[in-house]
């Protein structure tokens, strides 16, 4: 079983929708989770940390579930800019300090 | 601006030839580095973490004498691919983790990129 995972996509949804995303994480001991978000032809940025409480960050709100092991992406009102490919990053500090990248969920949004 | 600095951008060499691509934290120390090949459309793929003073450690499948990675100090990492081939064309993209000041941040940071061509 991998790591890390997440739907691969894509995602196509029109201009203004709500969109979310799930990576779900094998490892129940990690501990520090990110999204980061790639633009084609471009080196992944990242986009925002993930707290245990959840956090938001004006359009985008990141949340954990530790129980059920994932993190998920929650992209409102969406802007044709939004249009990237969003990985996933788990860190386990207990391992090495180790970290895993899902592979990428890939988002359109179309005018 | 930019925490991780790679060069160069691009780069076309001709069959055969090394290349050298350098990858830099600018306001940290990283005691290790990350390199990853990214083929069109796919997912990021881990080569090697390059470890400061020491060997690097290479991910299953990836060769070891083809891809040269030096880490000789805290804030420059180089791979070098030796003897390219067409094959060897792709995106690379090298990363490093941030601890912070007092050692407890835990952020990565990602190069601009280099993307080879081999004619």
């Amino acid at each position: 079983r991998k790591e890390v995972e997440q739907d691969p996509g894509p995602f196509n949804v029109p201009e203004g929708a709500t969109v979310a995303f799930n990576c779900t994480y094998s490892n129940s001991a990690s501990q520090s989770f990110f999204w980061y978000r790639q633009d084609c032809r471009k080196e992944p940025k990242l986009l925002m940390s993930v707290y245990s409480s959840g956090n938001e960050d004006g359009r985008f709100t990141a949340q954990l579930n530790r129980a059920s092991q994932y993190i998920s992406l929650l992209i409102r009102d969406s802007k044709l800019s939004d249009s990237a490919t969003y990985l996933c990053v788990v860190i386990n500090i207990f391992t090495g300090n180790q970290f895993y990248f899902g592979t990428g969920t890939s988002l359109t949004v179309i005018p | 601006g930019a925490v991780v600095s790679q060069h160069p951008s691009r780069v076309i060499c001709k069959s055969g030839t090394s290349v050298k691509i350098e990858c830099r934290s600018l306001d940290f120390q990283a005691t290790t580095m990350f390199w990853y090949r990214q083929f069109p459309k796919q997912s990021l793929m881990l080569m090697a973490t390059s470890n400061e003073g020491s060997k690097a450690t290479y991910e299953q499948g990836v060769e070891k004498d083809k891809f040269l990675i030096n880490h000789a100090s805290l804030t420059l990492s180089t791979l070098t691919v030796t003897s390219a081939h067409p094959e060897d064309s792709s995106f690379y993209i090298c990363s490093a983790r941030d601890w912070g000041e007092e050692g407890t941040g835990n952020t990565i940071y990602f190069g601009e990129g280099s993307w080879l061509t081999v004619v």
